[in-house]
């Protein structure tokens, strides 16, 4: 089983939707990161977050560090979003290791 | 202007040679990573070098070494290519963090490797 569990693994919305996903995690962590690898394979960093709450743009990310769980949200969705997003986290005690779930393929249609 | 460069952006060769990728950083970072994503996408870490120094090294074949000739520059060696070494390579670069963390982490274009 992996470190990291990303939920769902494939998620079609329509334009405009509102968009969660979800991860998991059963280890101890110092943080968690949310990345977003385009279409065309180049990987981009979208938050970095240790507790609470990080918003950008129409993306949010949450993390509750007692049930181990963070989620990424987009609101408002466009075609322009439709990525893979990968959920990965830096273990507790390991300098700067990063563990990754297997990444959510979301498809913004119009 | 590129943040985290690497060259070759795609390889193909044959099974046994040798080859190399190199990866450059121009953020002042003192942090540097190699990972593979295999075909299923599975992004797994392989070495990270802090200040030169090899801080990460993952279970990875030793025909795999990685160099770092300064804080800027994080080479991949490969040698004796294997079939199952197919797969993209990415670098990427930070800042390590007080507490021993990473900062938010740069990645590099990434590199298609096909051994044939």
């Amino acid at each position: 089983k992996n470190e990291v569990e990303q939920s769902p693994q494939n998620l079609t919305a329509q334009e405009g939707e509102f968009i969660t996903i979800n991860c998991s995690y059963s280890v101890g962590i110092s943080a968690l990161h949310w990345l977003q690898q385009h279409p065309g394979g180049g990987i981009v960093s979208l938050f970095m977050l240790s507790s609470g709450k990080k918003k950008h743009g129409r993306l949010i990310a949450t993390i509750n560090i007692q049930e181990k769980h963070s989620s990424l949200h987009i609101t408002a969705s466009h075609p322009r979003d439709s990525a893979v997003y990968i959920c990965a986290v830096t273990l507790a005690g390991t300098a700067s290791k990063l563990t990754f779930g297997t990444g959510t393929r979301l498809q913004v249609t119009l | 202007d590129t943040a985290v460069s690497q060259t070759p952006k795609y390889l193909v060769t044959q099974m046994g040679n040798d080859k190399s990728i190199k990866c450059e950083q121009n953020l002042g970072h003192d942090t540097m990573y190699w990972y593979k994503q295999d075909s299923k996408k599975f992004l797994k870490i392989m070495f990270s070098y802090n200040n030169k120094e090899l801080i990460i090294n993952e279970t990875v074949p030793n025909r795999f070494s990685p160099k770092s000739p300064d804080k800027a520059h994080l080479n991949l060696h490969i040698n004796s290519l294997e079939l199952g070494d197919s797969a993209v390579y990415f670098c990427a670069s930070s800042h390590r963090l007080e507490y021993g963390g990473t900062d938010t982490q740069y990645f590099g274009p990434g590199t298609r490797l096909t051994v044939l």
